[in-house]
């Protein structure tokens, strides 16, 4: 039983243009949210979080949107780069309980 | 001072052998988490540990045995090593459950 769905397994976005990556969950009691960057051969690199009493975060390039009664969020990109090429996971847990779940990926490809 | 090691990289075993994955962490964080990355099931959870002496199942713990005598070592034990348990590995550690998760670099495991 999946909590935590990713279901674009890939992504292909011209460089320069938003890049849109989207993720759901079904556990109510999840109160923070992660997205994390995974490169080939390398571990998951954090990126952007959020946490429940917000519905959007913003660093750089990247935002994130959580919409609590859709229990959907996103992350955007903008512009995308070359370089945002990766495998983007994004993750859920609670502060009531310890355990923490990610979605099965999506593969973004940012052509030149 | 690397934060997160994990050792060894690459690790080749046959079926029914015993083989440990050992992740050690320098911050002193509480939470300490053991993944599987599979092509098409993303990054599931195997066991985590809230503390020292305390640990609980993940999504999928079975043929995994883990430990946490120190705050800082957290190995995952095969007991009987299948070809079903060839994946890559990641071991994460975490501050608090509203905190980023830190991954190791992952161990390549192959059970032939």
């Amino acid at each position: 039983d999946q909590q935590v769905k990713q279901n674009s397994p890939s992504l292909s976005v011209q460089e320069g243009r938003i890049s849109i990556l989207n993720c759901d969950y079904t556990n109510s009691m999840f109160d923070y949210f992660l997205w994390y960057k995974k490169y080939p051969a390398e571990g998951p690199t954090f990126l952007i979080s959020i946490s429940s009493i917000k519905d959007k975060n913003e660093d750089g390039r990247f935002t994130v949107f959580l919409n609590k009664s859709a229990k959907h969020l996103s992350l955007h990109i903008v512009p995308s780069q070359p370089g945002d090429s990766a495998v983007y996971f994004c993750a859920a847990s609670a502060s009531s309980f310890n355990k923490f779940y990610f979605g099965s990926g999506t593969k973004l490809n940012v052509k030149p | 001072d690397a934060g997160i090691t994990q050792s060894p990289r690459y690790k080749i075993t046959e079926t029914g052998r015993q083989v440990t994955l050992m992740c050690h962490q320098t911050w002193s964080h509480s939470y300490m988490f053991w993944y599987r990355q599979d092509l098409g099931h993303g990054l599931r959870l195997i066991y985590y540990s809230a503390a020292a002496d305390i640990t609980d199942k993940g999504e999928v713990p079975d043929g995994y045995v883990v430990s946490r005598s120190k705050t800082e070592n957290f190995p995952l034990t095969l007991e009987s090593a299948t070809r079903s348990q060839t994946s890559v590995y990641f071991c994460a550690t975490r501050q608090s459950m509203n905190t980023e998760a830190f991954f190791g670099q992952g161990t390549r495991l192959t059970v032939v």
